[in-house]
C-alpha cells in the first residue's frame, strides 16, 4: 500500500461542466502521474509531476490541466467536460527508494454524458 | 517512441497449470525497466514484477517469472502454479531509464487472464 487515494472514486457529470479530480498521498513522494485508461488503450499518462508547482504534459494532456500546490495533493482538472473524457482515471506516485517502480491509487471512474 | 505489444488479449489456464504470457516491445535505447502490472476485477493496478534491462539475470517474484530477451526484445511472464487469484487482466509497461523527461510508462493493451477451476 503506496497511501494513495483519489477522491471523487465515481462522478458522473454533463458535457460542458468542470471537474477536478483529487489524488493525495501520505509518503511525502516527490514524483507524481495522472493516467487514463481505455478499452484498447491500455493506461495512458496525462500529467505528471516532479515536485510541488512542477508538472509536465504527458501523451495525452489536451483538455486537462494539474495543480500540486502542496506535496500530498495532485490535482486533475477538466476545465469542460467532453463525452470523449470519460475513462477511468489513475493518479501514481514513484519510489522513493527504487526511484523506479510506479505504484497506483484505486482509481476513478468518470462518465461524461 | 516506444511501444508495447501484447498480442494475446485473452489466455486461460487450468488451475494448478502454468501460463506464459507475452509482450514485445520496440525501443532504440539501451537502458531502461520493464514491467508487469497485474489488475483484478477491483481495477486495482498492482506490481507484480520488474526487470532492469542492463540485468541479464531473469526476475523471479515466487510464482512469477519473466524470461527477457533484450535482442529479441521480448519480455513474457511465466505464472506457476495458476491460482484462481492470479485471475486478472496483465498489463506489460516499459520506462526509459532517465529520470527525467521520459516519465511516462508506456503499456501495452493488457492480457485477460482466466483460470479455469
Amino acid at each position: 500500500d503506496a497511501g494513495i487515494t483519489q477522491s471523487p472514486r465515481h462522478k458522473v457529470t454533463e458535457t460542458g461542466t468542470p471537474v477536478t479530480l483529487r489524488c493525495h498521498q501520505t509518503e511525502n513522494h516527490r514524483y507524481m502521474y495522472w493516467y487514463r485508461q481505455d478499452p484498447g488503450h491500455g493506461l495512458r499518462l496525462i500529467h505528471y509531476s516532479y515536485g510541488v508547482k512542477d508538472t509536465d504534459k504527458g501523451e495525452v494532456s489536451d483538455g486537462y490541466s494539474v495543480s500540486r500546490s502542496k506535496t500530498e495533493d495532485f490535482l486533475l482538472t477538466l476545465e469542460s467536460a467532453t463525452s470523449s473524457q470519460t475513462s477511468v482515471y489513475f493518479c501514481a506516485i514513484k519510489d522513493r527508494d527504487t526511484y523506479n517502480e510506479q505504484f497506483f491509487g484505486p482509481g476513478t471512474r468518470l462518465t461524461v454524458l | 517512441a516506444q511501444t508495447v505489444t501484447q498480442s494475446q488479449p485473452e489466455m486461460s489456464v487450468q488451475e494448478a497449470e502454468t501460463v506464459t504470457l507475452s509482450c514485445t516491445y520496440d525501443t532504440s535505447e539501451s537502458d531502461y525497466y520493464l514491467f508487469w502490472y497485474k489488475q483484478p476485477p477491483s481495477r486495482q493496478m498492482i506490481l507484480v514484477i520488474r526487470q532492469e534491462a542492463y540485468k541479464q539475470q531473469n526476475a523471479t517474484e515466487n510464482r512469477f517469472s519473466v524470461n527477457f530477451q533484450k535482442a529479441a526484445k521480448s519480455f513474457s511472464l511465466k505464472i506457476s502454479d495458476s491460482q484462481l487469484g492470479d485471475a486478472a487482466m496483465y498489463f506489460c509497461a516499459y520506462r526509459s531509464s532517465s529520470n527525467f523527461g521520459n516519465e511516462k510508462l508506456t503499456f501495452g493493451t493488457g492480457t485477460r487472464l482466466t483460470i479455469i477451476p
